[in-house]
């Protein structure tokens, strides 16, 4: 079964550079999240978009931008990088359902930014 | 307040033996979801169970169930017969309101696992 695709896996950059992760949500999921991952740590909510709208945004800084496309697929551009933002970056999917909380988020590989 | 609090940062367990994993959690809302994640050492995310605030019965699947205790707000994971592919960190990690406001999953700060021979 198709699974959450990112890209790229890893990703190196220097100070002050610019990135930008992609993410192929499962198909028909109409849900995508962006997730903060730094050493050792929980994830951090970062933000979230349904069919292609913006429903949540939790500890995104202002550098960070994202957007859903009509394909479904998910970008997160990250402006005047700092060390700070070396993290493992996830993108999630999920479907909505009625009646009940579940919905599991499926969590791609990750992309791991190292900034130098 | 924490969400989600995971009070074990590091556990072990001998092969074939169970194992319980502790997460309590606050919410205000009726409705919500509680989850369990394992992250192996290659960082990615594996969901493992879910448990429902309307559910009567304990989530089970395969080795992994989950004892809900509602009035204690707690959600622990219990594995069953440890393996050795089971060592990697575990997430507890809550989700408030109905699927319908597509709400985001907030994580404890995990319990690493080690299984030993």
């Amino acid at each position: 079964a198709a699974g959450v695709i990112q890209s790229p896996r890893h990703l190196i950059k220097e100070k002050r550079e610019t990135a930008t992760l992609k993410c192929y949500p499962i198909p028909r999921h109409d849900t995508v999240y962006w997730y903060q991952q730094g050493p050792g740590q929980d994830p951090q909510f970062l933000i979230s978009f349904y069919e292609k709208m913006q429903s949540d945004k939790g500890s995104i800084p202002d550098r960070f931008s994202a957007q859903q496309f009509s394909d479904y697929h998910s970008e997160l551009n990250m402006s005047s990088l700092e060390l700070g933002d070396s993290a493992l970056y996830f993108c999630a999917s999920s479907l909505r359902t009625s009646g009940r909380s579940s919905g599991e988020l499926f969590f791609g590989e990750g992309s791991r930014l190292t900034v130098l | 307040a924490q969400k989600i609090t995971q009070t074990q940062p590091g556990m072990f367990v001998q092969e074939k033996e169970a194992v319980t994993l502790d997460c309590t959690y606050d919410t205000s809302d009726p409705s919500y979801g509680l989850f369990w994640y394992k992250q192996p050492s290659s960082g990615e995310m594996i969901f493992l169970i879910y448990q429902g605030s309307y559910d009567q019965q304990n989530a089970t699947e395969g080795r992994y169930s989950l004892n809900f205790q509602k009035a204690r707000k707690s959600a622990n994971l219990v594995i069953s017969a440890s393996q050795l592919g089971d060592s990697a960190m575990y997430f507890c990690a809550m989700r408030e309101g109905f699927t319908g406001t597509a709400s985001k999953l907030t994580f404890g700060t995990g319990t690493r696992l080690q299984v030993t021979l």
